[in-house]
């Protein structure tokens, strides 16, 4: 089973600073990553899908895969209030059925 | 943009009482599935489904079972509901044909069980 951590727990930024979350999983064989956006009491938003080693760039939202370190984070380029919400990352499973497994979530604040 | 419904948006029910959450998607995926979400457990994998007629256990299917009655629909059902039951629950839906398969997530259910 997939085991997905992300850091920091909880995170705070200034308008317009960059913003970087972490997830580390335990299985590199997975080929599916994504970063969700959670707002309260709201359903999931993806946000990037990345499938490969590398960088991939959404908008104002990069993520970078390294599955050799079993590393894979987001950045978000001028953050701004509106960004405040839970970020979940998710790793695909290679076993069976097809799943996803998420980490805990980081929860960012960006204040004005 | 696919879209998942989850209905109730919210429900209270009390220990022992049967609670059935419904999920209905509109984009004809094959895949759906049911997680909950707890403080300190991110999201987990309860039931997930292949199509209709067709339900699977997930990693923690213990005191739920889930039904596919169609494409669209697909409920998940506590028989005897306890307070540890008490989280936000997640409706997916996904393309399984591809590699880079997404999940569509509904609003989520909320339930409080007393």
């Amino acid at each position: 089973q997939q085991k997905v951590q992300q850091s920091p727990e909880s995170l705070t930024v200034s308008e317009g600073a960059m913003a970087s979350l972490n997830c580390t999983f335990s299985d590199g064989t997975s080929n599916n990553f994504r970063w969700y956006r959670q707002h309260s009491a709201k359903g999931l938003e993806v946000l990037v899908s990345i499938f490969s080693d590398g960088e991939k760039e959404e908008g104002r939202f990069t993520a970078h895969l390294n599955r050799a370190n079993l590393h894979v984070s987001l950045h978000i380029r001028e953050p701004q209030p509106s960004d405040s919400a839970v970020y979940l990352c998710a790793v695909s499973s290679n076993t069976g059925y097809q799943n996803f497994y998420f980490g805990k979530g980081t929860s960012l604040t960006v204040i004005p | 943009e696919a879209a998942v419904t989850q209905s109730p948006r919210n429900k209270v029910a009390v220990t022992g009482g049967k609670v059935t959450l419904s999920c209905n998607q509109t984009n004809n995926h094959n895949n759906m599935y049911w997680y909950r979400q707890d403080t300190g457990h991110g999201l987990r994998l309860i039931h997930y489904s292949y199509g209709a007629g067709s339900t699977e256990k997930g990693d923690i299917p213990d005191g739920y079972k889930a039904s596919r009655p169609s494409q669209e629909n697909f409920s998940l059902i506590l028989e005897l509901a306890t307070p540890s039951q008490t989280s936000v629950y997640f409706c997916a839906s996904g393309d399984p044909g591809r590699s880079n398969e997404r999940l569509f997530f509904g609003h989520g259910t909320k339930l409080s069980v007393l």
